[in-house]
């Protein structure tokens, strides 16, 4: 299997909160990020969170991670249709350069 | 934070010509940027590693004379796509990450390359 995997799609109404979950397998991943694109852009990094936290807000986006079941997931509440785009979850250790390794990404669909 | 321009955002070519993608640093110093493919509704799958002052290191099933990659300065990387062909089509980005700063990398805009 993947090394980091997510569901392809989520479609929420504006206004819900969004849930976007990912899950890995490297038990000495160190940082884990949220990052998100829209279309024909770059990435932009949304959050990322420690391995030895478990939560993390900041304003609309609470990040949780269950280290032991190697799950970590992005709520945004009141999800806009400005936040539609593709979440990619991703991981990476510690040491000399980053190289992070992604998910395939989570299209968010939000509807008026 | 810090910023990573990349440049073109968009490029068409012929096929069988070569098109150079720059990617700078703004505001730090990148001894090590990376270059990324990206194909619809795919992840980003990391191509090479570029060194500052060195060859580039290149993953498992990239071509490496196809995909030329230079590191001459601190602040630019280039990857140069030679001899295009339409299955070249794809999405390219590069990240670098600030030494001095957090384990964070910063990416560029992408550049969409299209050969005809």
């Amino acid at each position: 299997g993947e090394d980091v995997e997510q569901s392809l799609f989520l479609s929420v109404r504006e206004g819900d909160s969004s849930v976007i979950n990912c899950t890995y397998t490297d038990s000495s991943s160190t940082y884990l990020y949220w990052y998100k694109q829209e279309p024909g852009a770059g990435l932009q990094l949304l959050t990322y969170i420690f391995s030895n936290m478990d939560m993390k807000q900041d304003q609309r986006l609470t990040v949780l991670l269950n280290k032991k079941d190697k799950h970590l997931s992005l709520r945004i509440a009141d999800t806009q249709t400005g936040d539609s785009a593709i979440y990619f979850c991703a991981e990476s250790r510690t040491g000399g350069s980053y190289i992070p390794t992604f998910g395939r990404g989570t299209s968010l669909i939000v509807h008026p | 934070g810090a910023v990573v321009s990349q440049h073109p955002s968009r490029v068409i070519c012929k096929s069988g010509t070569s098109v150079k993608i720059e990617c700078r640093s703004l505001d730090f110093q990148a001894t090590t940027m990376f270059w990324y493919r990206q194909f619809p509704k795919q992840s980003l799958m990391l191509m090479a590693t570029s060194n500052e002052g060195s060859k580039a290191t290149y993953e498992q099933g990239v071509e490496k004379d196809k995909f030329l990659i230079n590191h001459a300065s601190l602040t630019l990387s280039t990857l140069t796509v030679t001899s295009a062909h339409p299955e070249d089509s794809s999405f390219y980005i590069c990240s670098a990450s600030d030494p001095g700063g957090t384990s964070e990398a910063f990416f560029g805009q992408g550049t969409r390359l299209t050969v005809v």
